[in-house]
């Protein structure tokens, strides 16, 4: 079992829609947690940092559940520029340690 | 853009050769990462420098190995290439005690 799993998709959806990504992590020592967008051949970029009380930026809203190590990221009225693969991040001290997901691709059409 | 800067960007070597891969960390940056990302994947993360030091490593074998300097930019090398290694290389820096990274643009390494 991977360490960090998220759903591969692809998901597909149409302008305005509101669309959600789940992952979930296996190390309850993981201390901080992220989200990263990257576009085709090109390299991650921080979209968001994960808290347990939640962290919202314009359309983007993630939130953390320690309890069920699980990290969701919602996009609400989709555009065209948000296709991209959204990688779940996860970083653990004890020897500093970043795991990224394989990411989850999503495709917004017009 | 982030700052942070890679070389060569597109490199072709033989199985069983060495290379070397070269990162300078965004401004005020001391802490530098290095990544694997095969085709399809995640970033693999295979170690980290903070003080010309190794700071973490991941699965990664012996050859890779690393450095950092005291202007905080870093290297990659790895020996003995092997087909598997074809992949992109990706170099982050951050802050000590700020886990966000700042992403460079890759070097794309094939073997042959």
């Amino acid at each position: 079992r991977k360490e960090v799993e998220q759903d591969p998709g692809p998901f597909n959806v149409p302008e305005g829609a509101t669309v959600a990504f789940n992952c979930t992590y296996s190390n309850s020592a993981s201390q901080s947690f992220f989200w990263y967008r990257q576009d085709c051949r090109k390299e991650p970029k921080l979209l968001m940092s994960v808290y347990s009380s939640g962290n919202e930026d314009g359309r983007f809203t993630a939130q953390l559940n320690r309890a069920s190590q699980y990290i969701s990221l919602l996009i609400r009225d989709s555009k065209l520029s948000d296709s991209a693969t959204y990688l779940c991040v996860v970083t653990r001290g004890g020897g500093f340690k970043t795991i990224f997901g394989a990411g989850t691709r999503l495709f917004v059409k017009a | 853009e982030t700052g942070v800067t890679q070389s060569p960007t597109h490199l072709i070597k033989t199985r069983g050769q060495q290379v070397t891969l070269r990162c300078s960390s965004q401004s005020g940056h001391n802490t530098v990462s290095w990544y694997q990302q095969a085709l399809g994947q995640g970033p693999q993360f295979i170690f980290q420098y903070y003080r010309e030091e190794e700071n973490g490593r991941g699965n990664f074998p012996p050859r890779f190995s690393g450095l950092q300097f005291p202007n905080y930019s870093s290297e990659l090398n790895v020996n003995a290439l092997e087909l598997d290694d074809s992949a992109l290389y990706l170099c982050a820096s951050s802050l000590v005690g700020k886990d966000e990274q700042y992403f460079g643009p890759g070097t794309r390494l094939t073997v042959t």
